[in-house]
């Protein structure tokens, strides 16, 4: 069965500091990636996704990520955060062709200060 | 707008009792996926339909039930409610499956006392 780690509970940076974080997945086929955000109240929203091609997948609002197959990873990065970044970041998986089932992470808590 | 239209919003029910949950999938839509977020968690995949049939369920019980109407929406279904079924009940709607992403709703907060 497909899972997700996300090794950071909770982050806290400054403004300007510089953002990864790490999210690694067990499956041994072709997989789509994602990274969600979760705003204060809000649903949940897509920040890039990963499906074939360039491993560097850039995303909404100045996000990236990296696709490693050797590692199983793809961690996300920012090289600026913001305040308002402060959020809810998920990893989510799912198989390329078995199965369609979004599996989630635990998620990682970003809390920035000004 | 998420696109995705979840009701209700909030909802406190008993031990023992029944509840149900609706969603409106997103436009051009046709497949549903329910998903339970505890609090502090990432959400736990419930199950997905796709064509008025359950294509794929996640490790719950039966006590979770769900349905797609012809229009594509949904109801999730949960029998014999437990203190530990308090969650936040998310839908996701996708077309086909689900390689270009799924669109989440806002959720419906439920709570059992």
């Amino acid at each position: 069965a497909q899972s997700v780690s996300q090794h950071n509970h909770h982050v806290i940076l400054s403004e300007a500091a510089s953002l990864e974080l790490g999210c690694n997945y067990s499956y041994g086929g072709t997989v789509n990636l994602f990274w969600y955000v979760q705003y204060p109240g809000q649903h949940l929203q897509l920040l890039l996704k990963y499906f074939s091609g360039d491993p560097l997948v850039k995303g909404i609002k100045g996000f990236e990520a990296e696709f490693i197959k050797s590692k199983f990873s793809f961690n996300l990065r920012k090289p600026s955060v913001q305040w308002s970044d402060t959020a809810e970041y998920f990893c989510a998986v799912n198989a390329g062709q078995a199965g369609t089932a979004l599996i989630f992470g635990k998620g990682t808590t970003l809390s920035v200060s000004s | 707008d998420a696109g995705v239209t979840q009701s209700p919003t909030h909802l406190i029910k008993t031990r023992g009792q029944q509840v149900t949950l609706r969603c409106s999938p997103k436009s051009g839509h046709d497949t549903v996926s329910w998903y339970q977020q505890a609090l502090g968690q990432g959400p736990q995949f419930i199950f997905q339909y796709y064509e008025e049939e359950e294509r794929q369920r996640g490790n719950f019980p039966d006590r979770f039930s769900g349905h797609q109407f012809p229009n594509y929406s949904s109801e999730l279904n949960v029998n014999a409610l437990l203190l530990g079924d308090s969650a936040l009940y998310l839908c996701a709607s996708s077309f086909g499956q689900g390689h270009y992403g799924y669109t989440f709703g806002s959720g419906t907060r439920l709570t059992v006392v």
